[in-house]
């Protein structure tokens, strides 16, 4: 079966320090990957998403750039953090579009 | 454009009693995909349901059970016989089969559910 991983699942960093999150899924070859934020009291928002290694589509405009160096990983970065970067981090998976989408655990992020 | 709107930020209802989520969306595609997932408080979201936009059929899953009317571009869950369990924010979703360029969902903004013992 698939499984989906995300680290670190809490994070507390300063403003202006830089930013790794990780997403790792396990049992699928070649699925479609997505981040999203879900800032307080809000929905989910896309952020990035990609279809095969090396192939990201940004969905907003902001200071986070997001990577595929492999098959089945996914990570979200940002060289400088804001504070309005704060809020819960998901990535998901799917197999094609349009399909359902899995999500991992999340990563709490608290920029101060 | 898409949009879903979840007009419910709060509900709160005693334990055995039912509760109805409402989720209506907006979209220009003919072909979409609608979508219920579960936020307990570990953060995690849980897929619920999955439906096409050809299929109008009601779903029922336990005590889970889904509405879909194009008519009215709703697509609401009800839960029967409430348990604590089901406390949790719950997401409606949208995903168009063509335009936009983005593969992602389209959430509505969360309704939580607070089932009181």
């Amino acid at each position: 079966s698939q499984t989906i991983h995300q680290w670190p699942a809490t994070l507390v960093q300063p403003v202006g320090s830089p930013l790794s999150l990780e997403c790792t899924v396990e049992g699928t070859s070649n699925p479609n990957l997505y981040w999203y934020r879900q800032a307080a009291g809000r929905g989910l928002q896309l952020l990035f998403y990609s279809v095969g290694i090396g192939q990201i589509s940004s969905e907003v405009p902001q200071n986070l750039s997001a990577s595929r160096p492999q098959d089945r990983q996914f990570i979200l970065s940002s060289k400088k953090l804001l504070l309005s970067d704060s809020g819960f981090y998901l990535c998901a998976w799917s197999q094609r579009r349009q399909e359902t989408q899995y999500f991992g655990p999340g990563t709490r992020l608290l920029v101060l | 454009a898409q949009k879903v709107t979840q007009a419910q930020t709060e509900i709160s209802v005693v334990e055995k009693e039912d509760v109805t989520l409402d989720c209506v969306y907006e979209t220009r595609d003919t072909t979409y995909y609608l979508f219920w997932y579960k936020q307990p408080p570990s953060g995690e979201l849980v897929f619920l349901i999955r439906r096409n936009s050809f299929d109008e059929q009601n779903e029922i899953s336990g005590r889970y059970s889904w509405n879909f009317q194009k008519s009215t571009s709703s697509f609401n869950f009800t839960i029967t016989a409430s348990q604590v369990v089901d406390s949790a924010v719950y997401f409606c979703a949208l995903s168009e089969a063509v335009g936009g360029g983005a593969d992602g969902l389209t959430f509505g903004k969360g309704t939580h559910l607070i089932i009181q013992p």
